[in-house]
């Protein structure tokens, strides 16, 4: 059984504080590792789709990437409209086409 | 360009009525998909459909029915509500099932 761990639950910064948010998964073959951001009261946006050991990907202050076990969110200099949760999934190769998510890591940037 | 347009934004039940939430997708999607979001629990994958006249079940599928006669709408049918399906349930299109997937802003729904 697909399964993704998310740690921390909840990390607080300082405004140009940079962190990294940990996605840690079991998967029957890796087909695709999602990273989505979701605000409160809205439906998750995508930010990143890895796929191999050693792929990473950047986007203004975010930059994610993968190896076999885990991926990591990495997050420079954040400002407080970063704040938000952050979701990761993976959709193995199975022969199921569903994602399977963490719970998530609640942010907090503090001006 | 509307994306995912999920209805309605909040609903309050009666155990045991019926009710059908409405998604509808303007991008052409194939994938859509039906999760619920619950604290402490994250994203549950309940229904998802690979194309018109394709359904399939997720991991929580007890107690909802889906389907999917057109390309644009997939509606989530719950048959006889319960308090256990208190949620915030959200709609999720994308070209294929290997490709990130867009969310609606989600339905609320309290069963009392």
């Amino acid at each position: 059984e697909d399964q993704v761990t998310q740690s921390p639950e909840a990390l607080r910064l300082q405004e140009g504080e940079s962190s990294s948010l940990n996605c840690s998964y079991t998967v029957s073959g890796l087909r695709g590792l999602f990273w989505y951001r979701q605000d409160p009261g809205k439906g998750p946006e995508f930010l990143f789709t890895l796929y191999s050991a050693g792929e990473e990907k950047e986007k203004e202050r975010l930059k994610a990437t993968l190896t076999k076990k885990e991926s990591f969110l990495h997050i420079t200099a954040p400002k407080p409209e970063d704040s938000a949760t952050y979701l990761c999934a993976v959709q193995g190769q199975g022969g199921s086409e569903k994602l399977v998510f963490g719970k998530g890591t609640k942010l907090t940037v503090n001006p | 360009n509307a994306g995912v347009t999920q209805t309605p934004k909040f609903q309050v039940l009666k155990t045991g009525q019926s009710m059908t939430l409405q998604c509808a997708q303007d991008m052409n999607h194939e994938y859509m998909s039906w999760y619920r979001q619950d604290p402490g629990m994250g994203l549950r994958l309940i229904h998802y459909s690979v194309g018109a006249g394709i359904t399939d079940q997720g991991e929580v599928p007890n107690g909802y029915n889906v389907s999917r006669s057109t390309t644009e709408d997939f509606p989530l049918r719950l048959l006889s509500a319960a308090p256990s399906q208190t949620s915030v349930y959200f709609c999720a299109s994308s070209y294929s099932a290997s490709q990130p997937q867009h969310f609606g802003d989600g339905t609320r729904l309290s069963i009392l």
